[in-house]
């Protein structure tokens, strides 16, 4: 069955360190894959996305993410956290069948001042 | 240009009873697809309505059950609530709900089965 894994339930960084998000996906052909943001109290917003081409995606509040067939993952980075950036981060694929997307159970980023 | 909104914000109901939730897709949108977040997990797809039609169901009872309306807003119904369903409910519009259709999501509805 697909699935998404999240392996880290929580990261802590300096505010101005950079940050990685990890996302291991099982599915046998290549998804479409979603990096989404949720902080309290708001919906879930799109960061950026992956379908095709280049494997180095970038997207919005200086967010990028490298798709990597080989090991199956997908992960978020930024070079320089901010305070704002302080949200709950999930990776998603969408499979050709339902069109549904497929969860990680997110990732907390706590940020230290 | 409005984005998706949900309502309620928050309900309270008891094991049971029945419950209709509601969201307004943005606009140019025909599709809605509903999710349920239980606490400290990823959103769960629900099922997807495409041009007032079903257009896919992931692995939810029949007492979940929905509709879309001829201006794509759509409802999500739940009977003979659970404790288990307590969750945040959200919905995603998207434009016609192929694969490369990005979902743009609402702040969702807080359901609480007591």
């Amino acid at each position: 069955a697909q699935s998404v894994t999240q392996p880290d339930i929580h990261i802590t960084v300096s505010e101005g360190a950079s940050l990685e998000l990890r996302c291991n996906y099982s599915y046998g052909a290549t998804p479409y894959l979603f990096w989404y943001v949720q902080s309290p109290g708001q919906g879930l917003q799109l960061l950026l996305k992956y379908f095709s081409g280049d494997t180095l995606v970038q997207g919005i509040k200086g967010f990028e993410a490298e798709f990597k067939r080989s090991q199956s993952s997908f992960n978020l980075r930024k070079p320089s956290v901010h305070w704002s950036d302080a949200a709950e981060y999930f990776c998603a694929v969408q499979i050709d069948s339902n069109y549904q997307l497929i969860w990680g159970a997110g990732t907390k980023l706590i940020i230290k001042p | 240009e409005t984005g998706v909104t949900q309502s309620p914000t928050h309900l309270i109901k008891t094991r049971g009873q029945q419950v209709t939730l509601r969201c307004s897709s943005q606009s140019g949108h025909n599709t809605v697809s509903w999710y349920q977040q239980a606490l400290g997990q990823g959103p769960q797809f629900i099922f997807q309505y495409y041009r007032e039609e079903e257009n896919g169901r992931g692995n939810f009872p029949p007492r979940f059950s929905g509709l879309q309306f001829p201006n794509y807003s759509s409802e999500l119904n739940v009977n003979a609530l659970e404790l288990d369903d307590s969750a945040l409910y959200l919905c995603a519009s998207s434009g016609s709900g192929g694969l490369t259709d990005t979902q743009y999501f609402g702040p969702g509805t807080r359901l609480t089965v007591l």
